[in-house]
Protein backbone atom coordinates (compact mmCIF):
# COMPACT_ATOMS: atom_id res chain seq x y z
CA UNK A 1 0.00 0.00 0.00
CA UNK A 2 1.66 3.61 -0.97
CA UNK A 3 1.74 5.49 1.90
CA UNK A 4 3.41 8.59 4.00
CA UNK A 5 2.99 8.57 7.41
CA UNK A 6 3.86 11.71 9.48
CA UNK A 7 5.61 12.23 13.10
CA UNK A 8 7.20 14.54 15.64
CA UNK A 9 4.17 17.33 15.87
CA UNK A 10 3.68 18.68 19.44
CA UNK A 11 3.49 21.35 21.69
CA UNK A 12 6.42 24.31 21.26
CA UNK A 13 6.98 27.13 22.57
CA UNK A 14 7.37 30.70 20.62
CA UNK A 15 11.39 30.62 18.99
CA UNK A 16 11.57 26.73 19.87
CA UNK A 17 11.97 24.02 17.44
CA UNK A 18 10.78 20.91 16.03
CA UNK A 19 11.80 18.16 14.27
CA UNK A 20 8.73 16.41 11.36
CA UNK A 21 9.58 12.92 9.98
CA UNK A 22 7.47 11.45 6.98
CA UNK A 23 8.29 7.69 6.89
CA UNK A 24 7.25 6.53 2.77
CA UNK A 25 6.73 3.27 1.76
CA UNK A 26 4.72 1.48 -1.36
CA UNK A 27 6.14 3.47 -3.87
CA UNK A 28 10.24 4.36 -4.74
CA UNK A 29 10.45 7.54 -2.58
CA UNK A 30 13.59 8.44 -4.44
CA UNK A 31 12.15 9.08 -7.58
CA UNK A 32 9.89 11.78 -6.49
CA UNK A 33 10.10 15.19 -5.43
CA UNK A 34 8.61 15.69 -1.56
CA UNK A 35 6.60 18.75 -0.57
CA UNK A 36 5.29 19.98 2.63
CA UNK A 37 2.14 21.23 2.99
CA UNK A 38 0.49 23.06 6.23
CA UNK A 39 -3.20 23.90 7.20
CA UNK A 40 -3.73 26.43 10.24
CA UNK A 41 -7.08 25.56 12.15
CA UNK A 42 -10.11 26.49 10.47
CA UNK A 43 -8.22 27.70 7.59
CA UNK A 44 -6.74 26.71 3.91
CA UNK A 45 -4.15 25.12 2.48
CA UNK A 46 -0.47 26.50 2.21
CA UNK A 47 1.72 25.11 0.53
CA UNK A 48 5.34 25.27 2.62
CA UNK A 49 8.55 23.87 1.27
CA UNK A 50 9.37 20.80 -1.66
CA UNK A 51 12.99 18.75 -2.16
CA UNK A 52 14.33 17.58 -5.24
CA UNK A 53 14.90 13.84 -5.85
CA UNK A 54 18.15 14.01 -4.94
CA UNK A 55 18.10 16.76 -2.56
CA UNK A 56 19.84 19.10 -5.05
CA UNK A 57 16.93 21.40 -4.80
CA UNK A 58 15.20 22.93 -2.39
CA UNK A 59 12.56 25.74 -2.25
CA UNK A 60 10.41 27.30 0.51
CA UNK A 61 7.57 29.43 0.81
CA UNK A 62 9.08 33.52 2.07
CA UNK A 63 7.54 33.31 5.15
CA UNK A 64 9.36 29.97 6.27
CA UNK A 65 12.61 30.62 4.45
CA UNK A 66 15.66 30.97 6.75
CA UNK A 67 13.48 29.25 9.86
CA UNK A 68 12.92 25.91 8.34
CA UNK A 69 14.90 22.98 6.11
CA UNK A 70 13.31 20.01 4.34
CA UNK A 71 15.55 17.14 3.44
CA UNK A 72 15.13 13.71 3.39
CA UNK A 73 17.04 10.30 3.06
CA UNK A 74 16.66 8.26 0.56
CA UNK A 75 18.07 5.22 2.25
CA UNK A 76 15.49 5.74 4.87
CA UNK A 77 12.44 6.66 2.36
CA UNK A 78 12.33 9.17 4.98
CA UNK A 79 11.31 13.28 4.29
CA UNK A 80 12.22 15.55 7.26
CA UNK A 81 11.35 19.37 8.31
CA UNK A 82 13.71 20.80 10.86
CA UNK A 83 11.53 23.81 12.33
CA UNK A 84 13.58 26.60 14.03
CA UNK A 85 12.55 30.11 15.48
CA UNK A 86 8.85 28.94 15.73
CA UNK A 87 6.18 31.29 16.03
CA UNK A 88 2.28 31.16 16.67
CA UNK A 89 1.62 31.78 12.90
CA UNK A 90 3.30 28.50 12.30
CA UNK A 91 0.77 26.57 14.36
CA UNK A 92 -1.29 23.88 12.01
CA UNK A 93 -1.19 20.82 11.13
CA UNK A 94 1.67 19.60 8.62
CA UNK A 95 1.62 17.15 5.79
CA UNK A 96 4.00 15.56 3.48
CA UNK A 97 2.67 14.57 -0.03
CA UNK A 98 3.98 13.74 -3.27
CA UNK A 99 4.65 15.55 -5.96
CA UNK A 100 2.71 14.28 -9.33
CA UNK A 101 3.08 13.67 -11.83
CA UNK A 102 6.06 16.50 -11.63
CA UNK A 103 7.81 19.27 -9.47
CA UNK A 104 5.18 21.76 -7.95
CA UNK A 105 2.53 20.17 -10.24
CA UNK A 106 -0.11 18.21 -7.87
CA UNK A 107 -0.22 16.40 -5.18
CA UNK A 108 -0.98 12.62 -5.23
CA UNK A 109 -0.31 11.19 -2.13
CA UNK A 110 -0.97 12.69 1.52
CA UNK A 111 0.01 12.05 5.29
CA UNK A 112 -2.25 11.67 7.84
CA UNK A 113 -0.81 14.94 9.07
CA UNK A 114 0.79 15.96 12.42
CA UNK A 115 0.08 18.81 14.21
CA UNK A 116 2.09 21.67 15.55
CA UNK A 117 0.91 23.89 18.35
CA UNK A 118 3.63 27.06 18.97
CA UNK A 119 2.22 28.46 22.08
CA UNK A 120 3.55 29.75 25.36
CA UNK B 1 1.76 36.48 -3.39
CA UNK B 2 -2.53 36.14 -2.72
CA UNK B 3 -4.23 33.04 -2.86
CA UNK B 4 -6.21 32.20 -5.78
CA UNK B 5 -9.77 33.40 -5.24
CA UNK B 6 -12.81 30.81 -5.26
CA UNK B 7 -16.26 30.96 -3.79
CA UNK B 8 -16.84 30.52 -0.03
CA UNK B 9 -19.62 28.01 -0.46
CA UNK B 10 -21.88 26.58 -3.26
CA UNK B 11 -24.32 24.25 -2.91
CA UNK B 12 -26.65 21.90 -4.81
CA UNK B 13 -29.47 19.21 -4.47
CA UNK B 14 -28.56 15.27 -5.19
CA UNK B 15 -28.47 14.66 -9.11
CA UNK B 16 -27.52 18.18 -9.88
CA UNK B 17 -24.56 19.54 -11.23
CA UNK B 18 -22.17 22.17 -9.72
CA UNK B 19 -19.59 24.49 -10.25
CA UNK B 20 -16.54 25.99 -8.25
CA UNK B 21 -14.50 28.52 -10.20
CA UNK B 22 -10.75 29.24 -9.18
CA UNK B 23 -9.33 32.68 -10.34
CA UNK B 24 -5.83 33.56 -10.46
CA UNK B 25 -3.46 35.62 -12.76
CA UNK B 26 -1.49 35.43 -15.57
CA UNK B 27 1.80 34.01 -12.99
CA UNK B 28 -0.11 31.31 -12.29
CA UNK B 29 -3.43 30.04 -13.37
CA UNK B 30 -3.29 31.67 -16.59
CA UNK B 31 0.26 30.85 -17.49
CA UNK B 32 0.35 27.38 -16.85
CA UNK B 33 -2.02 23.81 -17.10
CA UNK B 34 -0.84 22.84 -14.28
CA UNK B 35 -4.02 23.26 -12.14
CA UNK B 36 -5.18 21.33 -9.82
CA UNK B 37 -8.40 20.04 -7.36
CA UNK B 38 -8.62 18.81 -4.11
CA UNK B 39 -11.40 16.90 -1.30
CA UNK B 40 -11.27 17.37 1.98
CA UNK B 41 -13.25 16.14 4.53
CA UNK B 42 -13.21 17.43 7.87
CA UNK B 43 -10.43 15.61 9.88
CA UNK B 44 -9.11 14.43 6.88
CA UNK B 45 -6.04 14.48 4.29
CA UNK B 46 -7.09 16.23 1.40
CA UNK B 47 -7.26 13.88 -1.80
CA UNK B 48 -5.95 14.49 -5.82
CA UNK B 49 -9.51 15.12 -7.39
CA UNK B 50 -7.90 16.68 -10.62
CA UNK B 51 -4.62 17.41 -12.33
CA UNK B 52 -3.08 19.19 -14.87
CA UNK B 53 -6.52 21.05 -15.15
CA UNK B 54 -8.35 18.47 -16.72
CA UNK B 55 -6.76 14.96 -15.94
CA UNK B 56 -7.94 12.45 -13.14
CA UNK B 57 -6.05 10.35 -11.09
CA UNK B 58 -6.90 6.14 -11.18
CA UNK B 59 -9.89 5.95 -8.77
CA UNK B 60 -11.69 9.53 -9.17
CA UNK B 61 -15.39 9.28 -10.56
CA UNK B 62 -15.57 10.50 -14.05
CA UNK B 63 -18.44 13.05 -12.20
CA UNK B 64 -15.82 15.04 -11.59
CA UNK B 65 -14.18 17.49 -14.43
CA UNK B 66 -11.81 20.23 -14.58
CA UNK B 67 -11.20 22.60 -17.55
CA UNK B 68 -9.76 26.70 -17.74
CA UNK B 69 -10.31 29.74 -19.64
CA UNK B 70 -7.63 32.32 -19.18
CA UNK B 71 -6.98 33.13 -15.79
CA UNK B 72 -10.02 31.51 -14.38
CA UNK B 73 -9.47 27.02 -13.71
CA UNK B 74 -12.58 25.60 -13.21
CA UNK B 75 -14.36 22.17 -11.08
CA UNK B 76 -17.60 20.55 -12.12
CA UNK B 77 -19.15 18.12 -10.50
CA UNK B 78 -21.86 16.14 -12.37
CA UNK B 79 -24.92 13.75 -10.50
CA UNK B 80 -24.24 15.57 -6.76
CA UNK B 81 -24.18 12.80 -3.96
CA UNK B 82 -24.46 13.48 -0.19
CA UNK B 83 -20.51 11.92 -0.49
CA UNK B 84 -19.72 15.08 -2.16
CA UNK B 85 -20.43 17.19 0.50
CA UNK B 86 -16.44 18.46 1.74
CA UNK B 87 -13.92 21.55 1.18
CA UNK B 88 -12.75 21.73 -2.20
CA UNK B 89 -9.55 23.73 -3.02
CA UNK B 90 -7.58 24.46 -6.41
CA UNK B 91 -3.61 25.13 -6.55
CA UNK B 92 -1.29 26.14 -9.29
CA UNK B 93 2.47 25.67 -10.00
CA UNK B 94 3.40 29.82 -9.85
CA UNK B 95 6.15 31.71 -11.39
CA UNK B 96 6.40 34.06 -8.02
CA UNK B 97 9.45 34.42 -6.69
CA UNK B 98 7.85 33.78 -3.06
CA UNK B 99 6.72 30.42 -3.38
CA UNK B 100 6.15 27.27 -6.02
CA UNK B 101 2.71 26.07 -5.45
CA UNK B 102 -0.24 28.39 -4.33
CA UNK B 103 -3.49 27.11 -3.28
CA UNK B 104 -7.30 28.32 -3.40
CA UNK B 105 -9.02 29.47 -0.19
CA UNK B 106 -11.23 26.46 -0.66
CA UNK B 107 -14.72 26.35 -1.18
CA UNK B 108 -17.34 24.23 1.25
CA UNK B 109 -19.80 22.49 -1.44
CA UNK B 110 -22.84 21.65 0.76
CA UNK B 111 -25.28 19.20 -0.15
CA UNK B 112 -28.85 19.97 0.25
Amino acid sequence: EVQLVESGGGLVQPGGSLRLSCAASGFTFSSYWMSWVRQAPGKGLEWVANIKQDGSEKYYVDSVKGRFTISRDNAKNSLYLQMNSLRAEDTAVYYCARDFPAWADAFDIWGQGTMVTVSS
Amino acid sequence: QSALTQPASVSGSPGQSITISCTGTSSDVGGYNYVSWYQQHPGKAPKLMIYDVSNRPSGVSNRFSGSKSGNTASLTISGLQAEDEADYYCSSYTSSSTLEVVFGGGTKLTVL
